[in-house]
């Protein structure tokens, strides 16, 4: 039973347009949250973060909302770049600390193709 | 700074027989974590070593074990493989308590006939 869904296989978006990425949760005990990048060929890359006592949290040209009581949370980029298509990865965590013991859980991830 | 190296890269190995994964943690990092990837599927966790010994485990099965080393480095052995273990095997280390600090290793694809 998958706690954390990214029910978007793949999103395709023109250079310099918004990205959002969504990703639905069903664990109510879920206390961190965590955005990755993923390259082909490479590990993935943290990105951004937010903890459940916050609803929003921006760093550059990435922002992730959270909406607790919908328990969904979703990554804005903005303006895409050709540079971000990636595998993006939603991942969260019981232990407000992010995972001290390790214990992420992951979604399946989102293909962004990010068009010139 | 070197990052986190995993070895090897690709792996074949027959249904019923061991194998041993490494990953040499990024230097100044002390715990280091494994995830099993399966083809389409998102990194599930599978344990986590902190000062060399075992501070948390995913839902995995007795024949995944693992070791921390002196330096940091790690090693996953995997016991009577079946077909399903296939996938890609990736170690992240950290100085940090929190997943904000983990650096990823590319991973081991680690395919079983």
């Amino acid at each position: 039973d998958q706690q954390v869904k990214q029910n978007s296989p793949s999103l395709s978006v023109q250079e310099g347009r918004i990205s959002i990425l969504n990703c639905d949760y069903t664990n109510s005990m879920f206390d961190y949250f965590l955005w990755y990048k993923k390259y082909p060929a490479e590990g993935p890359t943290f990105l951004i973060s937010i903890s459940s006592i916050k609803d929003k949290n921006e760093d550059g040209r990435f922002t992730v909302f959270l909406n607790k009581s919908a328990k969904h949370l979703s990554l804005h980029i903005v303006p895409s770049q050709p540079g971000d298509s990636a595998v993006y990865f939603c991942a969260a965590s019981e232990d407000s600390y992010g995972g001290s013991q390790g214990n992420l859980i992951f979604g399946k991830g989102t293909k962004l193709s990010v068009k010139p | 700074e070197t990052g986190v190296t995993q070895s090897p890269t690709h792996l074949i190995k027959t249904r019923g027989q061991q194998v041993t994964l490494r990953c040499s943690s990024q230097s100044g990092h002390n715990t280091v974590s494994w995830y099993q990837q399966a083809l389409g599927q998102g990194p599930q966790f599978i344990f986590q070593y902190y000062r060399e010994e075992e501070n948390g485990r995913g839902n995995f099965p007795p024949r995944f074990s693992g070791l921390q080393f002196p330096n940091y480095s790690s090693e996953l052995n995997v016991n009577a493989l079946e077909l399903d273990d296939s996938a890609l095997y990736l170690c992240a280390s950290s100085a940090l308590r929190g997943a904000e600090g983990y650096t990823f290793g590319s991973g081991t694809r680690l395919t079983v006939v």
